[in-house]
């Protein structure tokens, strides 16, 4: 199976800073058939299910504000909110889709307002 | 609106078995595979595994395999995991949702309300 791994497990940020989080998986979800990273990134607010952001690494969900992007390839991915709202706190998980299931998460990161 | 709404909260005894819901629709159901992810209290997501209704083909994640059944009724749109005798660490959070379409089942981006199970003597 693939591992997904994320960093940091926390963190605070002002509103209206940058907020960048971190997701590393344990093989590369490339697909080099499409050039596709089969990744997508979640956010999840307390008492609510999780609602999808962003697929394919860096491709937003309809929408989804655009201070919300993800970049990166392979094996390394990055979500970074622009300018953090009030809105914003929540909990964001990474999801790999590549080929067999199962189709791991991450553990999380807690995004919260300093 | 497409939409997923899942069975009502569950409490139940060590040793009991259960089946627990999700009705899709606004969408053609049976052309989206639909996964089960479990969120016990305070943790992550767990991805379970999913059901493509169209033809039932089912996938499980190792850590669920033999310890849930996923199934899905196409004539009502409706998608099913069960247990054939819970344990108190089956107690969380369930929810369903809907893979984007693909040759693999791609993100997943509609969501149920998710359905409590907490079992408990």
């Amino acid at each position: 199976d693939i591992v997904m791994t994320q960093s940091p497990d926390s963190l605070a940020v002002s509103l209206g800073e940058r907020a960048t989080i971190n997701c590393k998986s344990s093989q590369s979800v490339l697909y080099s058939s499409n050039n596709k990273n089969y990744l997508a990134w979640y956010q999840q607010k307390p008492g609510q299910p999780p609602k999808l952001l962003i697929y394919w690494a860096s491709t937003r969900e309809s929408g989804v504000p655009d201070r919300f992007s993800g970049s990166g390839s392979g094996t390394d991915f990055t979500l970074t909110i622009s300018s953090l709202q009030a809105e914003d706190v929540a909990v964001y998980y990474c999801q790999q889709y590549y080929s067999t299931p199962p189709f791991t998460f991450g553990p999380g990161t807690k995004v919260d307002i300093k | 609106e497409v939409q997923l709404v899942q069975s009502g909260a569950e409490v139940k005894k060590p040793g009991e078995s259960l089946k627990i819901s999700c009705k899709g629709s606004g969408y053609s159901f049976t052309s989206y595979w639909i996964g089960w992810v479990r969120q016990m209290p305070g943790k992550g997501l767990e991805w379970m595994g999913i059901i493509y209704p169209g033809d039932s083909d089912t996938r499980y994640s190792p850590s669920f395999q033999g310890q849930v059944t996923i199934s899905a009724d196409k004539s009502i749109s409706t998608a099913y995991l069960q247990w054939s005798s819970l344990k108190a660490s089956d107690t969380a959070m369930y929810y369903c949702a809907r893979h984007k379409p693909g040759l693999v089942p791609g993100g997943m981006d509609v969501w149920g309300q998710g359905t409590t199970v907490t079992v408990s003597s």
